[in-house]
């Protein structure tokens, strides 16, 4: 199967700046998916990252704060813009595959807005 | 509209018993349903599923089976490893072509030796 990658690992930012967050899949895939994982919380869809088009955002997530680029079919990111100790979080990709749509998801990247 | 429930946790068990973890779901139609499990410090690993009514989804010694009749997905292993400490989610998608899941909060399975 795919194997998929994030960076960075984990950061430590301060509150009002920006982070971009990296995903990689070693082969060319249709769907991915930006989650977010708060602390001891289950995970929250964050929106689907489309090739060549807009990302569509899950209620209560907008594009000013969570811009996500889709520019191949191996490559998305998601930058959390103007960040705030409420953003301290566990953001997670995935991608689709498989017979039955399966969902894989990346290692995860460890945010902390102090 | 869509929901999953699990047993809360934390879930302590001593090795070699029986673990269920509970699932049950609310959705229209006939959704897909999965287990993922999150060991410390590590992403989500898909742990089994089951696509339509009556399955049963296996892997590592774990099963569910998909009870519409009941709307459950409770999970299942015989005989519990240490190993097997993590925190387990029940997720359901409704529809493939959006691929979007829908997770339960969690369930924390501590196994002591």
């Amino acid at each position: 199967s795919a194997v998929i990658s994030q960076k960075p690992s984990r950061d430590i930012c301060q509150r009002g700046t920006s982070l971009t967050i990296q995903c990689q899949v070693d082969s060319q895939v249709t769907m991915m998916f930006w989650y977010r994982q708060q602390p001891g919380q289950s995970l929250t869809l964050i929106a689907t990252a489309n090739q060549g088009s807009e990302a569509t955002y899950e209620s209560g997530f907008v594009i000013d704060k969570f811009p996500i680029s889709r520019p191949n079919l191996t490559f998305s990111t998601l930058t959390v813009s103007n960040m705030s100790p409420e953003d301290s979080s566990i953001y997670l990709c995935s991608f689709m595959s498989g017979r039955h749509n399966e969902q894989f998801f990346g290692p995860g990247t460890r945010l902390t807005v102090l | 509209g869509n929901s999953v429930t699990q047993m809360e946790g934390p879930v302590t068990l001593s090795e070699e018993a029986f673990l269920t973890i509970n699932c049950t779901y609310t959705a229209t139609g006939y959704p897909s349903l999965f287990w993922y499990v999150q060991y410390p410090g590590e992403g989500l690993q898909l742990l089994l599923k089951a696509t339509k009514a009556d399955d049963k989804g296996s892997n590592k010694g774990f099963e569910a089976t998909y009870r519409k009749e009941t709307t459950s997905f409770h999970l299942e292993k015989g005989s519990v490893q240490v190993s097997d400490s993590a925190v387990y989610f029940c997720a359901l998608q409704r529809s493939s072509n959006t691929g979007k899941l829908i997770f339960g909060q969690g369930t924390t399975l501590q196994v002591k030796p």
